[in-house]
C-alpha cells in the first residue's frame, strides 16, 4: 500500500478555514484518495475521496495536486465539532483495504 | 438509516480469560470489517468478509482470535485466551460492494477492551 505523510498536529480557530495537507510522492495512476475522520470516541467516518479532479461535498473539499503525489482536505468553517483525528489513506481501485496511519490531530480553539 | 452497531461498549477481563464482541452491519451491506486500534494509532484491519466468506485475514493472530459471520450478516469476533497487549478499541465497519476504491466504510462506536 502506498503510504501517505501528515503532521501530527494542527491548530485552527473555530469559523476559519483549515486546511489539512497530506504528502503521497508513490501515489499509482488508479490509487484513490480517501479522507476519514475520527472524533473522540467514536469510530471513524468517511469524509471525502477523489482520483484527479478537486471535489467537494457537504462536509469538505478535496484539492489534489495536478501531479496528484499531494493532497489538502479544506474544512471551509471550522467548527468545535469538527475537533478530530484526520486520516488521509490511499486505496488501489480493487484493493479492499483502508490503511490508516497515526493522522492529523485537528484542535479547533473558541 | 440505522448505522452499524456493536456490543459490548466496554469490556474488563483478566489476562487468559476470553470474551467475544458482536456487530450488526448497516442493512443489505454484504462487506463487514473489523479493526484493532491501539491508543494512540490509527485501526489496524484484522479481518474482512464477504457475505459470510473470509476475504482478507493476514493480520489477525490466528493462534487467538477468531471470526466468523454466520448467514452473512451478524458477526462476532472472539480472543481466547487475551494478553494484557490485546487492550485496544476493537471496530466493525461494513460497506456495500462495487469497487473498493469508492466504496465507503462505514464504523460502529467500538468496543473498549481492557486486559489486566
Amino acid at each position: 500500500d502506498a503510504k501517505t505523510t501528515q503532521p501530527n498536529s494542527m491548530e485552527s480557530n473555530e469559523e476559519e478555514p483549515v486546511h489539512l495537507p497530506c504528502n503521497h510522492s508513490t501515489i499509482s495512476g488508479t490509487d484513490y484518495i480517501h479522507w476519514y475522520r475520527q472524533l473522540p470516541s467514536q469510530g471513524p467516518e468517511y469524509v471525502i475521496h477523489g482520483l484527479t479532479s478537486n471535489v467537494n461535498n457537504r462536509m469538505a473539499s478535496l484539492a489534489i495536486a495536478e501531479d496528484r503525489k499531494s493532497s489538502t482536505l479544506i474544512l471551509h468553517r471550522a467548527t468545535l465539532r469538527d475537533a478530530a483525528v484526520y486520516y488521509c489513506i490511499l486505496r488501489m481501485e480493487y484493493g479492499n483495504k483502508l490503511v490508516f496511519g497515526a493522522g492529523t490531530i485537528l484542535r479547533v480553539k473558541s | 438509516e440505522a448505522g452499524v452497531a456493536q456490543s459490548p461498549r466496554y469490556k474488563i477481563i483478566e489476562k487468559r480469560q476470553s470474551v467475544a464482541f458482536w456487530c450488526n452491519p448497516i442493512s443489505g451491506h454484504a462487506t463487514l470489517y473489523w479493526y484493532q486500534q491501539i491508543l494512540g494509532q490509527g485501526p489496524k484491519l484484522l479481518i474482512q468478509f464477504q457475505n459470510n466468506g473470509v476475504v482478507d485475514d493476514s493480520q489477525l493472530p490466528k493462534d487467538r482470535f477468531s471470526a466468523e459471520r454466520l448467514k452473512g450478516v451478524d458477526s462476532t469476533l472472539k480472543i481466547q485466551p487475551a494478553k494484557l497487549e490485546d487492550s485496544a478499541v476493537y471496530l466493525c465497519a461494513s460497506s456495500t460492494t462495487g469497487i473498493p476504491a469508492k466504496n465507503i466504510q462505514y464504523f460502529g462506536a467500538g468496543t473498549r477492551l481492557s486486559v489486566l
